[in-house]
Order: structure tokens, then C-alpha cells, then sequence
């Protein structure tokens, strides 16, 4: 498809567990972002990558977040020892550069830590 | 501070009736860019319309448009005619400086919803 891809759509984990969402971006878009979306809030940003390297991760909570972009494509977002609180939609999106760098969002994860 | 304030939790148009979405933002950067998306209950977030700080003419897209006020730093989004489809939760967002920012920072959202 000619959109942002992201798999799995929905995860259900246990509570301590390890998790990983993938993002695959729009074909020629250097950039990638992730964000975290919980229920009745806005997208809060995660990380930047330009090309393979993240340029920004500010956005991280802690050190259980972590993600990787090896090849410039595609990216994995890792959840160490899941907690409650990470039950959230996590949205990936790249950026085309035009107009005004827009990003355009994938369909979004949806974690579930039980 | 709140870099992007939307103070309208929930709003009710009627069908082919206009409907103003409010959005109010904070920066000192003098370049920046103003963005509104639309996330339907399946959760994908839809880019609608752009406007860049120096473009002096407010950006318009089909039925949308941003009513860009630069003085009271507000972009508030209007959509003509409104259509049953367009019952979504809208977001307002900022990239700030418009060349080099990493972040976009979105608001809490405005639930719009269409009534027949």
C-alpha cells in the first residue's frame, strides 16, 4: 500500500511482559515518528528518526522505551516490562518534506497490558 | 505552558451547516506551521490542511479551511456544508521552528459530531 504501515493493529500483553510494534513508512520518507495516543488525549511524540539515526528522543518515558530504524525504513518500537500504564495507541508517521513537512499517520497499534 | 490549546471538548452542526473548531497557540519562534487532522473512530489520523506562518493567505481545502489570525495566534478550522462523514475527533497541531522542528505538538481534540 501506498500509506504508512503498522503491525500488529492490536496486542493484548501480560503485565511485565516484552513487546514490539513495527512502522512501515511511506516509501522515500526519510523521516519517521512515533507517538502515543491515550483515550481522550492527543498525540503525545515518542522519537524522530532522520534516516537510521534518531534525531530526537525526548519523548521517551523511561528506559523501558526504546526504538530502532537499522536500515532507514522500517522501525521497531520495544516495550520492556510492560506496565498498565502503557496501554495506549501507539501511532507511527512519516513525513514527506512538503508542504510545511506534514506527517502522515499509520492506522496506529492499539497495546493492551493486562 | 500548553503549546496548542483546543477549548471545545465536543461541538454539535448540523448537516450542510459550517462549523467553526477553535485553536489557540503558544510559540516565540516566528517560523512555524499550523496543522489540522481528523481521526475517525477507526483511529487513523487524516492530515486536512496546512498553513505556514508567512503564507499570508488563510489555506483552504475543498470544504475545509483555516481562519489563520497571526496577532492572536489562533487557527481555527472551518468546515462548510457539513457532511454525516465528518462526525470525528479533530486535532490541532504545531511545528515549530518549521524547518528544523522535530516535534509536532497536537491538542486535547474537539469531538465533532454531524446531526441529520
Amino acid at each position: 500500500g501506498a500509506g504508512v504501515s503498522q503491525t500488529p493493529s492490536n496486542k493484548v500483553t501480560e503485565k511485565g511482559k516484552y513487546v514490539e510494534l513495527r512502522c512501515d513508512p511511506i516509501s522515500g520518507h526519510t523521516a519517521l515518528y512515533w507517538y502515543r495516543q491515550s483515550l481522550g488525549q492527543g498525540p503525545e511524540f515518542l522519537i524522530y528518526f532522520q534516516g537510521t539515526g534518531a534525531a530526537d528522543d525526548s519523548g521517551l518515558p523511561n528506559d523501558r522505551f526504546f526504538a530502532v530504524r537499522p536500515e532507514g525504513s522500517v522501525s521497531t518500537l520495544k516495550i520492556q516490562r510492560t506496565e498498565r500504564g502503557d496501554s495506549a495507541v501507539y501511532l507511527c508517521a512519516s513525513s514527506t518534506g512538503s508542504p510545511g513537512n506534514t506527517i502522515y499517520f499509520g492506522e496506529g497499534s492499539w497495546l493492551t497490558v493486562v | 505552558a500548553q503549546k496548542i490549546t483546543q477549548t471545545q471538548p465536543g461541538m454539535f452542526v448540523q448537516e450542510k451547516e459550517a462549523v467553526t473548531l477553535d485553536c489557540t497557540y503558544d510559540t516565540s519562534d516566528q517560523s512555524y506551521g499550523l496543522f489540522w487532522y481528523k481521526q475517525p473512530s477507526s483511529g487513523e489520523m487524516i492530515f486536512l490542511i496546512y498553513q505556514g506562518s508567512y503564507d499570508e493567505q488563510n489555506a483552504t481545502e475543498g470544504r475545509y479551511s483555516l481562519n489563520f489570525q497571526k496577532a492572536r495566534k489562533s487557527a481555527n478550522l472551518v468546515i462548510s456544508a457539513s457532511q454525516l462523514g465528518d462526525s470525528a475527533m479533530y486535532f490541532c497541531a504545531m511545528r515549530e521552528p518549521l524547518s528544523t522542528g522535530n516535534q509536532f505538538y497536537f491538542g486535547t481534540g474537539t469531538s465533532l459530531t454531524v446531526i441529520p
